[in-house]
């Protein structure tokens, strides 16, 4: 089975600008969570899709959005971009009655 | 508030001995714990994982252990390589609830095994 996948690998962008960043999970599998890794703040919950629907959001500002396809394929988008929102993204999938989670190899994203 | 800790920033071991990477949480709604390793811009890898009925779970050359009354758990790597260079992340699930795909990480801990 092909791992999870994500696009771009590497983001370059502004202050003020937006930025959708995109993820397909393992095949089969329908929740898709995000994360986002920073040096100081570590590891994050951004949200979880599943079916379509978001069942679960951490503690982000409402710039980060998300939204999850009939395939399973999810997308995040961070609107008006700050530099302190670079980072690497991570999106991890995980199938149905199981509790492991397969991440993708991320998007380094950098605000410039 | 840091729900997951993992207290040592770095191991650094002789190859083919024992690592112990440990790792302490506060939250006890948490009922499933993971252990993934990560190379630097990549993302991490699932390495082994514990529900809370167990103790213990083994796989291959890795090991983990849990102390539910200590909030406490530990994954061994017997016996070490150097390939197992990298960082390692504890994270804690809520899976009997309503967590919903939201693992809480540890910091992660630094492993150097020198040939």
């Amino acid at each position: 089975k092909a791992g999870v996948t994500q696009t771009p690998r590497y983001l370059i962008k502004t202050r003020g600008q937006q930025v959708t960043l995109s993820c397909s999970p393992i095949s089969g599998h329908r929740s898709v969570s995000w994360y986002q890794q920073t040096p100081g703040q570590g590891l994050q919950f951004l949200f979880e899709y599943f079916s379509e629907t978001q069942r679960n959001k951490g503690n982000f500002p409402g710039r980060f959005s998300g939204r999850q396809f009939s395939n399973s394929r999810s997308e995040m988008n961070v609107s008006t971009l700050e530099l302190g929102d670079s980072a690497l993204y991570l999106c991890a999938s995980r199938g149905l009655g199981h509790n492991e989670q397969f991440f993708g190899p991320g998007t380094r994203l950098t605000v410039l | 508030d840091q729900q997951v800790k993992q207290n040592s920033p770095s191991l650094s071991v002789q190859e083919g001995r024992i690592s112990i990477l440990n790792c302490d949480y506060t939250n006890s709604m948490f009922d499933y714990f993971l252990w993934y390793k990560k190379y630097p811009a990549e993302g991490p890898t699932f390495l082994i994982s514990i529900s809370s009925i167990k103790d213990k779970n083994e796989d291959g050359r890795f090991t983990v252990f849990l102390n539910k009354s200590a909030k406490h758990l530990s994954l061994h790597i017997v016996p070490s390589q150097p390939g197992d260079s990298a960082v390692y992340f504890c994270a804690a699930d809520n899976a009997g609830g309503t967590s919903y795909g939201k693992l809480t990480f540890g910091q992660g801990t630094i492993l150097t095994v020198h040939p």
